[in-house]
C-alpha cells in the first residue's frame, strides 16, 4: 500500500525558508510525479509544484520564485524549500503523488496525512 | 488559474440518504476532474478521477458524472464512514486548482 509521510519542522521565521521532505513507502518513485500541496487556515487547497525522477519540476507562478524541489530516490524521498516565508505561509502541507490519465494529464493518487507549519516569530 | 466552486458547502444527511455534490469549473475542463475525500486528521483519499473512473478499491455507492464545467460526485446510499468533507480537482488548467469542499455531516 503507497503511503506517505510529512517530516520538518513546525515552526519557521518569517523571512527564513520552510523546509519539508516527504518519505514514501509502498511505491517505486519511478513514472510518476511527486507534489507538495497546501491548505492555509480558512483558505482552499494550493497545489505548490512537482517533481519526477530525471529532476523535472513544474510549479505554481504564484510562488515559483520562492520554491525549491528536490528528489532522493534512493531514500525514496523528495523535498520543499519555500523561501522568504512570511504568515501567508502558514498552511498544513500534504506530500502527494501525481499519475497519468488516459490523455496524459497529471491527477493526485496518493496524499501524505499532512503537516502544519506556523511562520511566527 | 480556474475557480473550481463546490455546492454546497455543508449538508446534513442520514445513513441511507443519495447524496449529490457539484463542482462547477469556471471554464471548460473537458473531463479533467478529480474527487477526494477527506476526514479529520487523515490523509485525503482519492475517490474519482477523469470525472467518472473509481480509484481501485472505492466502494460503488460512489459515482461521478459530467463534462465540461459542471460536475456530480453521487453517493447513491450514504454509510456511517462516508461522513466526511469532499473535495473536486480540476487538472487540466495550469496550476491544478481545488473547489472548497462540501462537508457531509450526520443529521
Amino acid at each position: 500500500q503507497v503511503q506517505l509521510q510529512e517530516s520538518g519542522r513546525g515552526l519557521v521565521k518569517p523571512s527564513e525558508t520552510l523546509s519539508l521532505t516527504c518519505s514514501v513507502s509502498g511505491a517505486s518513485m519511478n513514472n510518476y510525479y511527486w507534489s507538495w500541496i497546501r491548505r492555509p487556515a480558512g483558505k482552499e487547497l494550493e497545489w505548490i509544484a512537482r517533481i519526477n525522477v530525471n529532476g523535472n519540476t513544474n510549479s505554481n507562478p504564484s510562488l515559483r520564485s520562492r520554491v525549491t524541489m528536490s528528489v532522493d530516490t534512493s531514500n525514496n524521498q523528495f523535498s520543499l524549500k519555500l523561501g522568504s516565508v512570511t504568515a501567508a505561509d502558514t498552511a498544513v502541507y500534504y506530500c502527494a503523488r501525481e499519475f497519468h490519465d488516459s490523455d496524459g494529464y497529471l491527477y493526485v493518487d496518493y496524499w501524505g496525512q499532512g503537516t502544519l507549519v506556523i511562520v511566527s516569530s | 488559474d480556474i475557480q473550481m466552486t463546490q455546492s454546497p458547502s455543508s449538508l446534513s444527511a442520514s445513513v441511507g440518504d443519495r447524496v449529490t455534490i457539484t463542482c462547477r469549473a469556471s471554464q471548460g475542463i473537458n473531463n479533467h476532474l478529480a474527487w477526494f475525500q477527506q476526514k479529520p486528521g487523515k490523509a485525503p483519499k482519492s475517490l474519482i478521477y477523469a470525472a467518472s473512473t473509481l480509484q481501485t478499491g472505492v466502494p460503488s455507492n460512489f459515482s461521478g458524472s459530467g463534462s465540461g464545467t459542471e460536475f456530480t460526485l453521487t453517493i447513491s446510499s450514504l454509510q456511517p464512514e462516508d461522513f466526511a468533507t469532499y473535495y473536486c480537482q480540476q487538472y487540466i488548467g495550469y496550476p491544478v486548482t481545488f473547489g472548497g469542499g462540501t462537508k457531509i455531516e450526520i443529521k
